[in-house]
């Protein structure tokens, strides 16, 4: 049974440019959400997808964006990358989009390094 | 602002020692705290959940423990092992308004174990 993968592994950028990361959820699970990891930080919410429908949004710019589709699997879109918008991107997976019972099942993250 | 404190920062220890992490939070009312293991360059991965009603639960070597009236949970490793060397988060899931749902993540503590 795969867990949560999420691709690539590791991403450079150059200031200015778009990225898109991408998710595919554990079997059985029909509720994404994205986290941005900071080195030495906690992850911070960015945003979770669920009926491909973004449904709660943490405090990030519009520069992000994402998009769940019918198959669950999601996508993470910046635009106009900063250079502080370096760090490990993670997402993360659950059976319903309470988050109350759940547990969250995460993958390895993103490494996106922004130079 | 909701927000979770995790202390010490990092810590080292010797391998068959035990530890205990802190976590202090302000989010209220929430649903649930969560404790999670984070291996270097990997997703982190669920130790415990407990609800509110609950005082303690326990994952083989790790044991947390819930204080709801002074908004405090312990994490305690036995018996460490090197395997144990990882950062260890707190997270609090929030049960009303705006933090419905939402998780608050903790800044992590760096554990070392060493032989």
């Amino acid at each position: 049974d795969a867990g949560v993968t999420q691709s690539p592994t590791h991403l450079i950028k150059t200031r200015g440019q778009q990225v898109t990361l991408r998710c595919s959820p554990k079997s059985g699970h029909d509720t994404v959400s994205w986290y941005q990891q900071a080195l030495g930080q906690g992850p911070q919410f960015i945003f979770q997808y669920y009926e491909e429908e973004e449904r709660q949004r943490g405090n990030f710019p519009d520069r992000f964006s994402g998009h769940q589709f019918p198959n669950y699997s999601s996508e993470l879109n910046v635009n106009a990358l900063l250079l502080g918008d370096s760090a490990l991107y993670l997402c993360a997976s659950s059976k319903d989009r309470s988050s109350y019972n759940s547990p969250l099942h995460f993958g390895n993250g993103t490494r996106l390094t922004v130079t | 602002k909701n927000q979770v404190e995790q202390s010490p920062q990092s810590l080292i220890i010797l391998e068959g020692k035990n530890c205990t992490l802190q976590c202090n939070y302000t989010v209220s009312p929430f649903s649930n705290l969560r404790w999670y293991k984070q291996d270097t360059g990997r997703g982190p991965v669920s130790l415990t959940i407990m609800t509110f009603s609950e005082n303690t639960k326990s994952n083989g070597r790790y044991t947390a423990t819930l204080d709801a009236d002074t908004k405090q949970s312990s994490l305690h490793i036995t018996a460490s092992q090197l395997s144990d060397s990882a950062s260890y988060i707190c997270v609090v899931i929030g049960a009303g308004g705006t933090s419905y749902g939402k998780l608050t993540f903790g800044q992590g503590t760096i554990l070392t174990v060493h032989p």
